[in-house]
C-alpha cells in the first residue's frame, strides 16, 4: 500500500500569511493526489484533484503542486475559515489511501 | 443536484453484522462510482472499498474478508456489508461519488456507527 506522509501534523497560523502543507508517498503515484479539507463535525470536501487543478466553488487561494513522491497545497491569506484538517489521497493505486492529515489552527 | 446520503442501524453489538445504505441522487449507478470511506472518532480517513460504474468491486485488503459491497440500480442505492464487528470499527461511514483514478468529488453526510455491547 501507498504510505502518505503529511508534514507538519499541526501548524501554527496567522490570518493572512501564505502557507504551505507537504505530502510526500511512499512511491510515485504520479499527478493522481488529491486534496481535501474537512471541518469540525463535517464531511470533507475536495479542494485540489490530479494535484495542481482547481475545483469549481473552492477559492482560488487554494493552489496545489508536485508529481511523483513530492506534493504541496498552498494558502495564499489564510482566513479564518480555513482553520480545518487537511487530507492528501493518492488514486494511483488500490487500495487508495489518505494521510494523517495536517491541522490548522490559530496562532 | 448531486446528493448521497448514508442510513444505518445505529448501535451494533460486538460479532455482529453491518449494514449500510447509502442512497443517490443526481447521477446514476451506472455513470459513476461509488466509495465506502471511514473514520474512527478523533482520527483520519480509510477507504473500505468501491462500486464501479460498471459493477465491478474492489476492496481494501485489511478489510477484505469481511466487507461486501453490492448495489441496486432501480433504487439508486449501494449497499455495505460488514461482518464480524469489533469495537475498532466504530466511526462515521461515508458514501462518496468516485471519479476516474480516485477521487471523492461529493460525499455523504456520514452516519456513526457504535460497535458496543
Amino acid at each position: 500500500d501507498v504510505v502518505l506522509t503529511q508534514s507538519p501534523a499541526t501548524l501554527s497560523v496567522t490570518p493572512g500569511e501564505r502557507i504551505s502543507l507537504s505530502c510526500r508517498a511512499s512511491e510515485s503515484v504520479d499527478t493522481y493526489l488529491h486534496w481535501y479539507q474537512q471541518k469540525p463535525n463535517e464531511s470533507p470536501r475536495l479542494l485540489i484533484k490530479y494535484a495542481s487543478q482547481s475545483i469549481s466553488g473552492i477559492p482560488s487561494r487554494f493552489s496545489g503542486s508536485g508529481s511523483g513522491t513530492d506534493f504541496t497545497l498552498s494558502i495564499n491569506g489564510v482566513e479564518l475559515e480555513d482553520l480545518s484538517i487537511y487530507y492528501c489521497q493518492q488514486g494511483n493505486s488500490l487500495p487508495y489511501t489518505f494521510g494523517a492529515g495536517t491541522k490548522l489552527e490559530l496562532k | 443536484q448531486v446528493q448521497l446520503k448514508e442510513s444505518g442501524p445505529g448501535p451494533v453489538q460486538p460479532s455482529e453484522t453491518l449494514s449500510l445504505t447509502c442512497t443517490v441522487s443526481g447521477f446514476s449507478l451506472t455513470s459513476y462510482g461509488v466509495n465506502w470511506v471511514r473514520q474512527p472518532p478523533g482520527k483520519g480517513l480509510e477507504w473500505m472499498g468501491r462500486m464501479r460504474y460498471n459493477g465491478d468491486t474492489s476492496y481494501n485488503s485489511a478489510l477484505k474478508s469481511r466487507l461486501s459491497i453490492s448495489r441496486d440500480t432501480s433504487k439508486n442505492q449501494v449497499f455495505l456489508k460488514m461482518n464480524s464487528l469489533q469495537t475498532d470499527d466504530t466511526g462515521t461511514y461515508y458514501c462518496t461519488r468516485g471519479l476516474i483514478r480516485g477521487y471523492f468529488d461529493y460525499w455523504g453526510q456520514g452516519v456513526m456507527v457504535t460497535v458496543s455491547s
